[in-house]
């Protein structure tokens, strides 16, 4: 268990509709990652936050956005979904990006279905 | 921009056989490199990692060596196990000069390792 925690396990829904996936941080992580797994990308880095401000872009749809709130949990939102959005999502944190202690942690993913 | 290139997969093999998978990249600067794997089902889990040239990360029998002068960062296992079965990703991160690697990584594309007893 990475202490990293993502909800929903599973999510499944039509295309044109808009969905939010949550990101818990380990404890004491100040920065939340978020990649898309998908079958023809791979593992492609989307967004970065870092206690709470955006700080690094990555190939992010404009269709999507995230954003990190007081308490450290991260949300991407997804809209205008399409069939080609279908991966598997993760999230992942580091305590700080500059240092050392810089490893990221894994959360155990979001699988999204658009139909 | 940074890339990392992965041997092929799938990789079949049976119980206590050597084990190699190619990793090579293309970075600026002086990236950090990392083994991750991923179990079915599972989120990625860090396998070893290397932030400087020369130095050999190494954990759970696994080993890689970070190779500047072949941009390159195999990774390698003596005697595998049926538990080894997973996906494994190589990825970089930038980093300085110093060791310290920082911001999004840069993955590869998997490989799948399968062993059978």
């Amino acid at each position: 268990d990475s202490g990293v925690t993502q909800t929903p396990k599973h999510l499944i829904t039509a295309t044109g509709q808009r969905v939010t996936l949550r990101c818990s941080p380990r404890s004491g992580d100040l920065s939340v990652y978020w990649y898309q797994q998908s079958l023809d990308q791979g593992l492609q880095f989307l967004i970065q936050y870092y206690n709470g401000e955006e700080r690094a872009k990555g190939n992010i749809l404009e269709r999507f956005s995230a954003q990190q709130f007081p308490d450290l949990h991260s949300e991407l939102n997804l809209s205008s979904l399409e069939l080609g959005d279908s991966a598997l999502y993760f999230c992942a944190s580091s305590v700080d990006y500059w240092t050392s202690a810089y490893e990221q942690y894994f959360g155990p993913g979001t699988r999204l279905t658009v139909t | 921009g940074n890339s990392v290139t992965q041997m092929e997969g799938p990789v079949t093999l049976s119980e206590e056989a050597f084990l190699t998978i190619n990793c090579t990249y293309t970075a600026t600067g002086y990236p950090s490199l990392f083994w991750y794997v991923q179990y079915p089902g599972e989120g990625l889990q860090l396998l070893l990692k290397a932030t400087k040239a020369d130095d050999k990360g190494s954990n759970k029998g696994f080993e890689a060596t970070y190779r500047k002068e072949t941009t390159s960062f195999h990774l390698e296992k003596g005697s595998v196990q049926v538990s080894d079965s997973a996906v494994y990703f190589c990825a970089l991160s930038d980093g300085d000069a110093g060791g310290t690697s920082y911001g999004k990584l840069t993955f590869g594309q998997g490989t799948i390792l399968t062993v059978h007893p």
